[in-house]
């Protein structure tokens, strides 16, 4: 009964795979979004879908491509990874695009790490 | 450019107060958040502020003035549960948040 799921949690890979990390959320929301946690901590915003259109992309290489089979699940998808995609993904929903209180419900994050 | 400054680190005893706080500058504002994130885990919500003055939400309070772009988060009664990184992020004129680095806070008995 979690609130917003992602998997994997941790994904180890070699640079030049493709690799892809879920999202489903079951709170009825109808924004839900991509945010990338790099080593120094700050949270990047990459992609937010609304009723299964894009409204944010945020200069991210087109070899992320978000996919949004239904306004309960977002998926990501990375082509070629490099190096500098390690990070912590983490997928976040919120109700009105957060435009009442802003307030965000994020799943737990995936730990990605490019070899 | 928009940006959000809060210190990276600060240690304070069990039991006691703190306060950490937080500048911002964005174009427009909608509201200023803050989260809490432990290590390893996802940020979840702590407080809202749009309008100026103090918001108490038990041990955690928030407070906000936007004539000064300036925001702190108080934590009275102090845990050592409490230790985590607070995350300030500010609202902007187009309702994105924008997010500064976090401030970890480490709680010593």
């Amino acid at each position: 009964d979690t609130a917003v799921s992602q998997t994997p949690k941790y994904l180890v890979t070699q640079m030049g795979n493709d690799k892809s990390i879920k999202c489903e959320q079951n709170l009825g929301h109808d924004t839900m979004y991509w945010y990338k946690q790099d080593s120094k901590k700050f949270l990047k915003i990459m992609f937010s879908y609304n009723n299964k259109e894009l409204i944010i992309n945020e200069t991210v290489p087109n070899r992320f491509s978000p996919k949004s089979p239904d306004k309960a699940h977002l998926n990501l998808h990375i082509n070629s990874l490099e190096l500098g995609d390690s990070a912590v993904y983490f997928c976040a929903s919120s109700q009105d695009g957060g435009a009442v209180t802003g307030e965000l419900f994020f799943g737990e994050g995936s730990r990605l790490t490019v070899l | 450019g928009q940006n959000i400054d809060q210190p990276t680190e600060m240690t304070a005893t069990e039991g006691a107060i703190v306060q950490i706080n937080c500048t911002y500058q964005t174009s427009g504002f909608n509201g200023l958040f803050w989260y809490q994130q432990h290590a390893g885990e996802a940020p979840t919500f702590l407080s809202y502020n749009v309008l100026d003055g103090l918001e108490e939400k038990g041990r955690f309070s928030s407070f906000l003035s936007r004539s000064k772009g300036y925001s702190y988060l108080l934590l009275k009664e102090l845990q050592m549960k409490d230790s985590a990184s607070y995350l300030c992020a500010c609202m902007d004129s187009n309702y994105q948040l924008i997010w500064g680095a976090g401030t970890k806070l480490i709680i010593k008995p």
